[in-house]
């Protein structure tokens, strides 16, 4: 089954404390995303990437990290994870990035402390 | 930079009546997304319009997109309980941007 997986899928975590996402597509999709999503505020992305080692900074990048090495999968880094990000986050992929179908993941609902 | 408003923010409708949600860009868009969000889950997509003045049907959603390329709106007739959700437009003219969305309710 085509499908993009998160993990873990809920998590509270304390400020400070070093954390990871992880996102896994099985689709062969070049394209790949985070987003965080907060009432009110809509979908923001975080980070992209266009293809494997090749990342650029969405519009609300700062406090997180990202790295590409496979293609199938884009984990989300808090290195000192704060207060002001807690929030849902949902990764998300396609085919060829811009003015494509994008698939997105479950979900995950984040609570630093 | 370039920004996507999305109105009306909440819409309560009763069973059985329309709805529209408007997608409103400050520059001309490439092509438009549109996503729907249950509550609880996450975006799915819809349907992407390309071309000027471009109108799809998927039963009862019709989606427009502006002759001008800046709006884009998704009309649901005869709502049901089924359409309960956020929906979302999404551009990616040079970066993905979403509109902040319209939460639809369904009273039955």
């Amino acid at each position: 089954e085509a499908q993009v997986t998160q993990n873990p899928r809920y998590l509270i975590t304390v400020t400070g404390k070093k954390l990871t996402v992880t996102c896994s597509q099985n689709m062969n999709h070049e394209y790949m995303s985070w987003y965080r999503q907060d009432p009110g505020l809509g979908l923001r992305q975080i980070y992209y990437s266009m293809n494997v080692e090749v990342t650029d900074k969405g519009d609300v990048p700062e406090g997180y990290k990202v790295s590409r090495k496979e293609k199938r999968n884009f984990p989300l880094i808090l290195e000192s994870p704060s207060p002001n990000q807690t929030s849902l986050y949902f990764c998300a992929s396609s085919i060829g990035g811009l003015g494509n179908e994008q698939f997105f993941g479950p979900g995950t609902r984040l609570t630093v402390l | 930079g370039q920004q996507v408003m999305q109105i009306p923010q909440y819409q309560h409708v009763q069973e059985g009546e329309d709805f529209t949600t408007y997608c409103n860009s400050s520059t001309t868009l490439s092509n438009i997304q549109w996503y729907k969000q249950r509550p609880g889950g996450h975006p799915v997509f819809l349907i992407q319009l390309v071309k000027s003045g471009e109108v799809k049907k998927q039963k009862r959603l019709t989606f427009q997109f502006g002759e001008a390329k800046k709006n884009s709106s998704l009309h649901i007739t005869a709502t049901q309980t089924t359409d309960v959700g956020t929906y979302f437009c999404d551009s990616n003219t040079g970066k993905l941007i979403f509109g902040q969305g319209t939460t639809l309710q369904v009273k039955p």
